[in-house]
């Protein structure tokens, strides 16, 4: 089974919107973190956020913020007041502490943000 | 100077050559990684090393070898070249043993089998 899932191969979104890029997990751990990646259309692959498994808001780093609903074993990517530099791949990932920590990542979604 | 690098940053090179990429870091992390990405498939684990004599198989890891030469030190290597080999390699390194530690990234070797 997939540790992550991301079903949202590509996305688009207006200027100055808000979006949110989908990312489901499986884990039987108590203990784990969530992680989005940015990676440009120039490869690199740059960390946005995280949420711990325990933490009991959602996390947010400036226009980011993370609607993690544990339940649903949901952790889903708000962009708000979307730019065009935010046109790029997302990436969600996981690290749970029974696998030694071994982080899996989703396939990704491409975003696309229209002037 | 960035933390984690990568060389060759770009390689092109012939089916069945014999290829190594390498990757440092100066972040002083004990484990480090190596992943392929290919589109539509996200990153796949190839080896990763929790310390210089802890090598372990990821998910990819038939047609590749690794060495930990030190800490700082962790390359790939392709015995044998083949065309399906063809993809974005990167080094990543993470601090050991939190859920809370992100992972850091090389820049990516974009690498060509022919």
């Amino acid at each position: 089974a997939q540790k992550i899932t991301q079903t949202q191969p590509g996305m688009f979104v207006q200027e100055k919107e808000a979006v949110t890029l989908d990312c489901t997990y499986d884990t039987s751990d108590p203990s784990y973190g969530l992680f989005w990646y940015k990676q440009p259309s120039s490869g690199e692959m740059i960390f946005l956020i995280y949420q711990g498994s325990y933490d009991q808001q959602n996390a947010t780093e400036g226009r980011y913020s993370l609607n993690f609903q544990k339940a649903r074993k949901s952790a889903n990517l708000v962009i708000s007041a979307s730019q065009l530099g935010d046109s790029a791949m997302y990436f969600c990932a996981m690290r749970e502490r029974n696998t030694g920590n071994q982080f899996y990542f989703g396939t990704g979604t491409s975003l696309t943000v229209i002037p | 100077d960035a933390d984690v690098t990568q060389t060759p940053r770009n390689r092109i090179t012939k089916t069945g050559k014999r290829i190594m990429l390498e990757c440092s870091q100066t972040k002083g992390h004990d484990r480090m990684y190596w992943y392929r990405q290919d589109p539509g498939l996200g990153l796949r684990l190839i080896y990763y090393s929790f310390d210089v004599k802890d090598i372990n198989k990821g998910e990819i890891s038939d047609g590749y070898s690794v060495s930990r030469q030190a800490q700082a030190k962790f390359s790939l290597s392709l015995e044998s070249a083949i065309p399906n080999q063809t993809a974005l390699y990167f080094c990543a390194t993470s601090d050991a043993g939190r859920t809370t530690d992100t992972q850091y990234f090389g820049p990516g070797t974009r690498l060509t089998v022919l």
